[in-house]
This record gives C-alpha cells, sequence and structure tokens, in this order.
C-alpha cells in the first residue's frame, strides 16, 4: 500500500522568502506526481504534474522535482506572497491506479 | 472548458439520517473518484469507476456509504445512516484515464453530522 508523507506539516515564513515543501512516498512503482493547492473551503486545485519519467516540471514560480528512486519530490515556491498562503498538497499515481495523498503542509506567507 | 460539478455545496443533516451527493465529471473524462478529507488531513479515496464499473472501494464503509455512476458519467455518493464521524468534505475528481492523466478536483460538499 502507497503510503505518502508531507513534512512539515505547518510552514510560515516572511513574505519574499523561497517554500520548501516535501513529499516522500514508499512504493517507487508510480505513474505520476501531482500537487496541489487547497484554501479554506475549496477543492483542490492542480498545480504541478510530473511524470515517472521527468526530472522536474516548473511553472512560474514553481518547480517541482522528483526522484522517484528516492521516493521524494519538492516543491518550491520562490519569492512567496501573501497570496501564496495555502495547504499544499501531494498526490501519487501508483502503477495499481490508484492516487494516494499527503496530509498536506499549510503555508502562512506573513506580509 | 467545464469543470468537475458538485452538488450540494453544504450539507447539515442529524445522525441516522441519509445525505446524498452528486457528480458531473469533466466531458469525456473515464476515470472518477470520491474522496472523503476530515479536518487537517489528507483526502482518503472511498471509491474509483473507471466508466461504470468498480475500480477501488476498499476503503467505502459499505454497510452504511453506497455509490453508483449510470452510465459512466454523473455519480452519486449515498450515506445511510450518517453518524457523527461522517462529518467531512467529499471532494469528487475525474481524469480522462487511469495512467498518467491528471486528476481535477470539484469544489467539494462539507457535510456536518449533528
Amino acid at each position: 500500500k502507497q503510503e505518502v508523507t508531507q513534512i512539515p506539516a505547518a510552514l510560515s515564513v516572511p513574505e519574499g522568502e523561497n517554500l520548501v515543501l516535501n513529499c516522500s512516498f514508499t512504493d517507487s512503482a508510480i505513474y505520476n506526481l501531482q500537487w496541489f493547492r487547497q484554501d479554506p473551503g475549496k477543492g483542490l486545485t492542480s498545480l504541478l504534474l510530473i511524470q515517472s519519467s521527468q526530472r522536474e516540471q516548473t511553472s512560474g514560480r514553481l518547480n517541482a522535482s522528483l526522484d522517484k528512486s528516492s521516493g521524494r519530490s519538492t516543491l518550491y515556491i520562490a519569492a512567496s506572497q501573501p497570496g501564496d498562503s495555502a495547504t499544499y498538497l501531494c498526490a501519487v499515481r501508483s502503477n495499481d491506479y490508484k492516487l494516494s495523498f499527503g496530509a498536506g503542509t499549510t503555508v502562512t506567507v506573513r506580509a | 472548458e467545464a469543470g468537475v460539478a458538485q452538488s450540494p455545496r453544504y450539507k447539515i443533516i442529524e445522525k441516522r439520517q441519509s445525505v446524498a451527493f452528486w457528480c458531473n465529471p469533466i466531458s469525456g473524462h473515464a476515470t472518477l473518484y470520491w474522496y472523503q478529507q476530515i479536518l487537517g488531513q489528507g483526502p482518503k479515496l472511498l471509491i474509483q469507476f473507471q466508466n461504470n464499473g468498480v475500480v477501488d472501494d476498499s476503503q467505502l464503509p459499505k454497510d452504511r456509504f453506497s455509490a453508483e455512476r449510470l452510465k459512466g458519467v454523473d455519480s452519486t455518493l449515498k450515506i445511510q445512516p450518517a453518524k457523527l464521524e461522517d462529518s467531512a468534505v467529499y471532494l469528487c475528481a475525474s481524469s480522462l484515464g487511469q495512467g498518467p492523466e491528471r486528476a481535477f478536483f470539484g469544489q467539494g460538499t462539507r457535510l456536518t453530522v449533528v
């Protein structure tokens, strides 16, 4: 069974600082890994999708890396802004087609 | 492109009552998921459909929860009877397929059982 862990559970940084969010998974037999953003009371918004054959994906200030062999992914958010405050979730699609989530990292960016 | 639609957005019921949630996935998406997200936790998969067939319902409490996907499009999730611990956000998602495709989520239904 795929287990997904996100550390830290919460993070508070001053505006302008870079954010580093970690995700680890136990079974490296995966199709892809997806990072989501969740605002309070809202659904999940997809940020980045990394296929198992890729090492990283970039979108604007966001960059996600994937090391499948070690079961790790990192989401980098450059020059954080108060609008980046949210919960960030990673989800792993395993080769058995299941999409498993971590518990998320709640980010607060202080103005 | 229209997103995943869910209704209702909010529901408050008393324990032992029944409730139903509805989901309309993105057009053409063969795979549909229902997740339960308890406050402070990550989403937990309840059931996954591929077209109108069930792929995985291993974590669905089948004594009280049921789900169906008619004609491989819309889906309903029902709870009968509800318990206090069912209070959560119920998220529906869809994807083109089960492999490398991106999953898209709806806004969710927040259920409060009192």
